[in-house]
């Protein structure tokens, strides 16, 4: 099997606060692991490329310090958004890249935050 | 620059067969990936294609053409949970996947 998750699956907070959303896979070991942000009615944007014991690769325009990336073990990821704006409510998704002949990637089903 | 190209919308029958087309533009090839997303979810694998030629799972299958940069997704036997938007990805040269912005299926009765 192939199995991700996410943890948690919505959460609602205080603009400023900060979330974090975690991304494990549960069968299998990911050196590499993928953030991705969908608004609604928008296709997929991914917005960092985490590998284990290493900085994660952002994708241009997305913050850094704004999008703390740590993958800190074969199975898991995390993502805080920091000092959370209403403009950052989105659909956060991550993947898990599980190698093998097609490398799929495998997603996670999702963390649905809404800022207020 | 790099491109994947889907209709935005399609509309079929309950029972019957709809293909979704995908043609690409990228730097390099290293596989072709359908995905499928329900609403509100994340999406789900279905395919992938490395080679030219027909991959059958199902009612659904996926054909490749690396020449043309062509792949179709066909769902045959359409149910009314195929309503959905479907994905077609391409992993280039760099081994980064490169997402098409999906086609939404509608299903009718």
């Amino acid at each position: 099997g192939a199995v991700v998750s996410q943890h948690p699956s919505w959460v609602i907070c205080k603009s400023g606060t900060s979330v974090k959303i975690e991304c494990r896979s549960l069968d299998f070991q990911a050196t590499t692991m993928f953030w991705y942000r969908q608004f609604p009615k928008q296709s997929l944007m991914l917005m960092a490329t985490s590998n284990e014991g290493s900085k994660a690769t952002y994708e241009q325009g997305v913050e850094k310090d704004k999008f703390l990336i740590n993958h800190a073990s074969l199975t898991l990821s995390t993502l805080t958004v920091t000092s959370a704006h209403p403009e950052d409510s989105s659909f956060y998704i991550c993947s898990a890249h599980k190698g093998g002949e097609s490398d799929t990637q495998y997603f996670g089903p999702g963390t649905r935050l809404t800022v207020l | 620059g790099q491109n994947i190209d889907q209709p935005t919308e399609m509309t079929a029958t309950e029972g019957a067969i709809v293909q979704i087309n995908c043609t690409y533009q990228t730097s390099g090839f290293n596989g072709l990936f359908w995905y499928q997303q329900h609403a509100g979810e994340a999406p789900t694998f279905l395919s992938y294609n490395v080679l030219d030629g027909l991959e059958e799972k199902g009612r659904f299958s996926s054909f490749l053409s690396r020449s043309k940069g062509y792949s179709y997704l066909l769902l045959k036997e359409l149910q009314m949970k195929d309503s959905a938007s479907y994905l077609c990805a391409v992993k280039d040269s760099n081994y980064q996947l490169i997402w098409g912005a999906g086609t939404k299926l509608i299903i009718k009765p």
